[in-house]
């Protein structure tokens, strides 16, 4: 089947230690987006990929970064993760453009991140 | 800008009971909405959608939503839930390219 997978399910580091998480898609996909997502909250929008086109939310933190070397992978890259940073990530994909445009987001299983 | 206002942060309900949960948005253009389930931890499922067509959307689980231009709103409703269907819900809405705009979400909270 067709879906968005995210590793590690469960990532756990340490204080200033970089860290990255993974995200893939056979969905073939232009657009990949990271949401980041705290306890009891609404997921909150990181960044996105619209093809090889990135785009930063104007108050995500430097200490986030993003690659995207081809259609099918995405990962963030936590530079250096504070308390702050422990949260669920989730990664997901839309197609909106051309035959096949959806406009609706399909997302992973997403990766729990704890930082000690 | 867009918003979405999900007004109840909870809603406790017996099984077999009906539910509604109340989703408001705030847009200056045409807009898609969604309705998302996620089950503790876990990421966001797709229950269903209002991209165009016709106001009422059903999902397979027997959850369904209309979308009321004029009240700008998308409630959520299922005549009769199980205890499966309790977890979190977030109403969502997009005009397009841009990410979702998500509503706070409401806990389902089904009691037997």
């Amino acid at each position: 089947d067709a879906m968005v997978i995210q590793n590690p399910r469960y990532q756990v580091t340490q204080f200033g230690k970089p860290v990255t998480l993974s995200c893939s898609q056979t969905l073939n996909h232009n657009v990949m987006y990271w949401y980041q997502q705290k306890s009891s909250q609404a997921p909150k929008l990181l960044f996105h990929y619209y093809d090889k086109d990135f785009n930063n939310e104007a108050d995500t933190p430097d200490n986030f970064q993003s690659r995207r070397p081809n259609t099918s992978f995405c990962f963030l890259d936590i530079r250096s993760p504070g308390l702050g940073d422990a949260a669920m990530y989730l990664c997901a994909t839309s197609n909106v453009r051309g035959v096949g445009r959806t406009d609706t987001q399909y997302f992973g299983p997403g990766t729990r991140l704890t930082v000690l | 800008a867009q918003s979405v206002t999900q007004l109840d942060s909870q809603v406790p309900v017996f099984e077999e009971a009906p539910v509604e949960l109340r989703c408001n948005y705030s847009s200056s253009v045409s807009v898609y909405l969604f309705w998302y389930v996620q089950y503790p931890n876990q990421g966001l499922q797709l229950l269903l959608k209002y991209l165009s067509g016709s106001t009422l959307v059903e999902s397979i689980n027997g959850f369904e939503a209309e979308f009321n231009k004029s009240q700008t709103s998308f409630h959520l409703r299922k005549p009769s839930v199980h205890i499966s269907d309790t977890a979190e819900y977030f109403c969502a809405v997009n005009t397009g390219r841009r990410a979702l705009t998500f509503g706070s979400g409401t806990r389902l909270q089904v009691q037997p």
